[in-house]
C-alpha cells in the first residue's frame, strides 16, 4: 500500500471546525482512503472512507483532491471527545489477494481545548 | 461499544512463558484481525482469519500463532515471550473477508517481566 503523510499534531478549539490533512502522492487507482481514530485507552474506531468523491457521514466529512494525491478529514464542530489520534490509511480494496489489513502510520494527534 | 470482546484485559507474565489471548468478533462478522501496538512500532497488523481460514499475514513472529474456531472466535498464542513482546494486542472484526470497516476490541495489555 502507498504511504501517507500527516502532521504529528494539531490543536483546535472546542465547537470549531477541524481540517486534518493527509498527503498520499503515490496513491494508486484502486487505493481507498480510510480514516480511523484512536481515543485514549481505546481501540481504533472507523471514521470514514472514500475513493474519489467527497463523502459525508454522521461523524465527519472526507474531502478528496481531484488528483487524489491528498485528502482532508473535516470534523464540523470539534468536541472534547474528538481528542484522539487520527490515522489516514490507504488500502488497495480492489486487490483481493492482498487481504484487507490496515497499515497504520503514526497519525495526527488532535488536541481539543475548551 | 464495538461489539468485539477481548479477554483478558490485562496479562502479566514472565519471559519464556506462553500466553493465549482471546477474541470474540461482532455477531455476524466472519473476519478477525490481530494487531499489535507498541510504543516504538506503533500499530502493526499481525494476521487475519476469514471463516476459519488464514487470509493474510503481516509482521507476525514465528513464536506467535493464531487460529479461528468454528464459532468464529479467535485466539492468539504467544510463546517464548520476550520483554519486547510487551504491548497492547487488538483484535478487530469485519463482516467479510474483503473491504469494509473494521471494528476493534478494547485490547489486551500484555506485560512481560
Amino acid at each position: 500500500d502507498a504511504k501517507t503523510t500527516q502532521p504529528n499534531s494539531m490543536e483546535s478549539n472546542e465547537e470549531e471546525p477541524v481540517h486534518l490533512p493527509c498527503n498520499h502522492s503515490t496513491i494508486s487507482g484502486t487505493d481507498y482512503i480510510h480514516w480511523y481514530r484512536q481515543l485514549p485507552s481505546q481501540g481504533p474506531e472507523y471514521v470514514i472512507h472514500g475513493l474519489t468523491s467527497n463523502v459525508n457521514n454522521r461523524m465527519a466529512s472526507l474531502a478528496i483532491a481531484e488528483d487524489r494525491k491528498s485528502s482532508t478529514l473535516i470534523l464540523h464542530r470539534a468536541t472534547l471527545r474528538d481528542a484522539a489520534v487520527y490515522y489516514c490509511i490507504l488500502r488497495d480494496d480492489g486487490n483481493s489477494n492482498s487481504g484487507y489489513a490496515l497499515n497504520f502510520g503514526k497519525g495526527t494527534s488532535l488536541l481539543v481545548t475548551p | 461499544d464495538s461489539g468485539v470482546t477481548q479477554t483478558p484485559k490485562h496479562l502479566i507474565t514472565a519471559t519464556g512463558q506462553r500466553v493465549t489471548l482471546r477474541c470474540s468478533p461482532r455477531s455476524g462478522d466472519l473476519s478477525v484481525y490481530w494487531y499489535q501496538q507498541s510504543l516504538d512500532q506503533g500499530l502493526q497488523f499481525l494476521i487475519q482469519y476469514y471463516n476459519g481460514e488464514e487470509r493474510a499475514k503481516g509482521n507476525i513472529l514465528e513464536r506467535f500463532s493464531a487460529q479461528q474456531f468454528p464459532d468464529l472466535h479467535s485466539e492468539l498464542n504467544l510463546s517464548s515471550l520476550e520483554l519486547g513482546d510487551s504491548a497492547l494486542y487488538f483484535c478487530a472484526s469485519s463482516i467479510g473477508g474483503s473491504y469494509g470497516e473494521q471494528y476493534f476490541g478494547p485490547g489486551t495489555r500484555l506485560t512481560v517481566t
